[in-house]
């Protein structure tokens, strides 16, 4: 079976410094992968998503950078986090079987908090 | 005008209690439709596939109402279990990525 891997599970940081979150995927092959990222009391606002190896496609410009670097490795990466970078991270993994047979697979996320 | 919207809540009810839930997409062209639950800081999980016949699964029932845009979710038969937040979730369209609602709150209650 499928599983998803995300780590690590709370994360304090000053302001500036650098960040690395990673997710990883077993059971599945050439996935789809994405990262969330959910404000306090707040949707889940998509970051990135990526369709292979290499391949990344950003949704909102900010200081926030991903990497596939293998088929089923997702990075989350910033040079230095602003305050506003502070949520709830999540990755994600779907494998698209027709437009209305993709779900999303939620890893167990990351509590980022900016000081 | 969002594309999904959701009524925040909390809706607070009794155990054994029916609940529903709402939620309006703006997207008419809107092809895939979700319900996710959330527990306070964990990630969301897959409830239910919505389809356009309805679908039932145990005490949660799901419908999808084309013409005017929204979907909704029944919960029968209460349980303090079922306390969580509820995200809908839509596709656009074939190429669309998911867009996930801001979530209903429900606090089931002794």
């Amino acid at each position: 079976s499928q599983t998803i891997h995300q780590w690590p599970a709370t994360l304090v940081q000053p302001v500036g410094s650098p960040l690395s979150l990673e997710c990883t995927v077993e059971g599945t092959s050439n996935p789809n992968l994405y990262w969330y990222r959910q404000a306090a009391g707040r949707g889940l606002q998509l970051l990135f998503y990526s369709v292979g190896i290499g391949q990344i496609s950003s949704e909102v410009p900010q200081n926030l950078s991903a990497s596939r670097p293998q088929d089923r490795q997702f990075i989350l990466s910033s040079k230095k986090l602003l305050l506003s970078d502070s949520g709830f991270y999540l990755c994600a993994w779907s494998v698209f079987g027709g437009a209305t047979n993709e779900k999303l697979f939620f890893g167990s996320g990351t509590q980022l908090s900016v000081l | 005008r969002k594309e999904v919207e959701q009524d925040p809540g909390p809706f607070n009810v009794p155990e054994g209690a029916t609940v529903a839930f709402n939620c309006t997409y703006s997207n008419s062209a809107s092809q895939s439709f979700f319900w996710y639950r959330q527990d306070c800081r964990k990630e969301p999980k897959l409830l239910m596939s919505v389809y356009s016949s309805g679908n039932e699964d145990g005490r949660f029932t799901a419908q999808l109402n084309r013409a005017s845009q929204y979907i909704s979710l029944l919960i029968r038969d209460s349980k303090l279990s079922d306390s969580a937040t509820y995200l809908c979730v839509v596709r656009a369209g074939t190429a669309s990525k998911l867009t996930f609602g801001t979530g209903t709150r429900l606090q089931v209650t002794l």
